[in-house]
């Protein structure tokens, strides 16, 4: 049973515009959250993270957002560049041994 | 920077071969682990070690096995390759006190004819 989800496999988005990336998770014990991001033919990078105790994180063009009630975190990027184009992995973790549980991963297209 | 570093980006090996993947980091940490990447799966665990001749199995280790002799080396090891194991391999590793953070390296494109 998939405890992270990502629902949409790939979002299209027009230069300039915000892309808004979804996650969807059943564990309550989650306490971090990360995205990564992934080029084809490369390792996943550390993108931003969110702790529980928080609701928002901003770094940049980045931010994530949590909202523990729903089991929901969102990753925006505004404003979108071409080079954005890229698949981005959900995961969260539970307690500070816990691994990483991955979602499937968005494909994201910027679009000149 | 965190460097962890994959010894092969491609490889093309038969059915029935055994396969090495080699893996290693140079920022001293502790945890290290493997994973494999698939179209519509994300990101499965096969194997971790939290730290020297450790290991414990992730969600999918069958037909893998690994090895960690030293703290910057992890392999992993395909005892007799099967076409449905041509994956992309990813290698990451962890400091701790546990961020959650993992630092992976570039992979290895393995196909098994």
């Amino acid at each position: 049973d998939q405890q992270v989800k990502q629902n949409s496999p790939s979002l299209s988005v027009q230069e300039g515009r915000i892309s808004i990336l979804n996650c969807d998770y059943t564990n309550s014990m989650f306490d971090y959250f990360l995205w990564y991001k992934k080029y084809p033919a490369e390792g996943p990078t550390f993108l931003i993270s969110i702790s529980s105790i928080k609701d928002k994180n901003e770094d940049g063009r980045f931010t994530v957002f949590l909202n523990k009630s729903a089991k929901h975190l969102s990753l925006h990027i505004v404003p979108s560049q071409p080079g954005d184009s890229a698949v981005y992995f959900c995961a969260a973790r539970s307690g500070s041994q816990g691994n990483l549980i991955f979602g499937k991963g968005t494909k994201l297209s910027v679009k000149p | 920077d965190v460097k962890v570093t994959q010894s092969s980006r491609y490889l093309v090996k038969r059915t029935g071969e055994k396969v090495f993947l080699e893996c290693v980091q140079d920022m001293d940490h502790e945890n290290m682990f493997w994973y494999r990447q698939d179209p519509g799966l994300g990101l499965r665990l096969i194997y971790f070690s939290y730290d020297v001749k450790m290991k414990e199995k992730g969600d999918i280790p069958e037909g893998y096995s690994v090895s960690r002799e030293k703290k910057e080396r992890f392999s992993l090891i395909l005892e007799s390759a099967s076409t449905n194991q041509t994956s992309m391999y990813l290698c990451a590793s962890r400091a701790l006190p546990n961020t959650g953070e993992l630092f992976f390296g570039e992979g290895s494109r393995l196909t098994v004819l």
